[in-house]
């Protein structure tokens, strides 16, 4: 089945500075990657997905990008706030049929002011 | 906080007992999904469900039973035999249509002494 790593698993930014999260997959036909954002205690909430048909997406300060070939994806928060400062998740799956959303393990970013 | 609904927010019991969550959406999904959360941990899937009346256990499933009596509602009952049920229960759903997007209820924070 799916496995996704997730790297690293804490992060420390200053405020303003960039941050990158890394996730790899172990199954060439999954073509869903979404993240995740969870608050101290609070529910995990999508912030960016992507499809396989496509290399990047952007929404203001986060993107996403994937790398098919290696079976990558990363998550890029530019000009960080203390506010980002939370847990992500990465998570893939294949659109064939009903299919599970298989999660990483986390990455704790904390932004400092 | 509108979609998913799980209640209690905070649920508190003696060892021995069991215990039901209870999760309901009117976002008329077809699959719902529970996982459990640690502190610091990732999300670990219990149990998911595709569609009324069918049910399949996740990678966690032990000490733990669900019901689908109807499309909006997933309850999750933790029982006696779950060895450590102290943990942050999220109930999700998705649905089987062209939106991948899974939806996080707001979670129920379990306590076993």
């Amino acid at each position: 089945g799916e496995n996704v790593e997730q790297h690293p698993s804490t992060l420390s930014v200053q405020e303003g500075d960039s941050a990158v999260i890394k996730c790899t997959y172990s199954d060439s036909a999954s073509n869903y990657f979404p993240w995740y954002k969870q608050e101290l205690g609070k529910r995990p909430q999508l912030i960016i997905d992507i499809r396989s048909n496509v290399g990047e997406k952007k929404d203001q300060r986060i993107a996403v990008t994937l790398n098919k070939t290696a079976k990558h994806f990363s998550l890029h928060i530019t000009e960080t706030q203390p506010e980002d400062s939370a847990v992500y998740f990465c998570a893939a799956k294949k659109n064939t049929g009903f299919q599970k959303l298989v999660f990483g393990t986390g990455t704790r970013l904390l932004v400092s002011p | 906080d509108g979609g998913i609904t799980q209640s209690p927010k905070y649920l508190f019991r003696k060892e021995g007992q069991n215990v039901t969550l209870s999760c309901e959406q009117n976002l008329n999904h077809d699959a719902m999904y529970w996982y459990r959360q640690d502190p610091g941990q990732g999300l670990r899937l219990i149990y998911y469900s595709q569609i009324v009346n069918d049910f399949q256990k996740g990678d966690i499933a032990e000490g733990y039973s669900v019901s689908r009596e109807k499309k909006e509602s997933f309850p999750l009952t933790v029982t006696s035999a779950q060895k450590n049920p102290t943990a942050f229960y999220l109930c999700a759903s998705t649905s089987t249509g062209s939106s991948y997007e899974q939806y996080f209820g707001p979670g129920t924070r379990l306590t076993v002494t």
